[in-house]
């Protein structure tokens, strides 16, 4: 069962314009979530995180909401920039135990100049 | 830069071979992850270390799969009989108490 879906493979943006990635999960445990950006043969990078306490967290270009009633975060990029494309995805935790981390199967957003 | 180092980036063996893979974690992170990702799909969670004690395994986990974390500092993962389904990106990641998972690069497996 996929306790994390990103239910859009990819994404095409304008540069300069906003981005928006989705991510939906089934688990009423998760309470820390996470969004990580991959690029080709690098591991994947922190990018922000939210605790299910808050509802947004903005960090320069990025910001993620958590809609905890309808088990939904999404993250924006505003403006969206060339070096932003790449594979994002979101994480999600129980704070609780191990703390292991349950990707999403990612969404690959591409900037268009 | 002393992020997390894995080594061999690629691999590339004939089924039925054992392969180790090793992972050099931040050295304050005293919480070492390894995690297993193939095309199209994010990382999977596999098995987790808080100094040497390994303390969670995933079912995905089988038993041709063994990991090591001796002395609390390197990990390995050792797979025998590899199989053609045993293909992946391997991901080492460490953290120190509830900080974020820094990635290395990653070992990609490629059994024939």
């Amino acid at each position: 069962d996929q306790q994390v879906k990103q239910n859009s493979p990819s994404l095409s943006v304008q540069e300069g314009r906003i981005s928006i990635l989705n991510c939906d999960y089934t688990n009423s445990m998760f309470d820390y979530f996470l969004w990580y950006k991959k690029y080709p043969a690098e591991g994947p990078t922190f990018l922000i995180s939210i605790s299910s306490i808050k509802d947004k967290n903005e960090d320069g270009r990025f910001t993620v909401f958590l809609n905890k009633s309808a088990k939904h975060l999404s993250l924006h990029i505003v403006p969206s920039q060339p070096g932003d494309s790449a594979v994002y995805f979101c994480a999600a935790s129980e704070i609780q135990g191990a703390q292991k981390l349950v990707f999403g199967q990612g969404t690959r957003l591409t900037i268009n100049p | 830069d002393t992020g997390v180092s894995q080594d061999p980036r690629h691999k590339i063996t004939k089924r039925g071979q054992n392969v180790t893979f090793r992972c050099d974690p931040i050295s304050e992170h005293n919480r070492l992850y390894w995690y297993r990702q193939t095309l199209g799909q994010g990382p999977e969670f596999l098995t987790y270390f808080q100094n040497e004690a390994q303390l969670e395994k995933s079912r995905l986990l089988s038993d041709r799969f063994s990991a090591e974390r001796p002395k609390g500092s390197f990990s390995t993962l050792e797979i025998q009989r590899t199989e053609q389904g045993d293909s992946a990106m391997y991901l080492c990641a460490s953290r120190l108490q509830v900080e974020k998972l820094f990635f290395g690069s990653g070992t990609q497996l490629s059994v024939l």
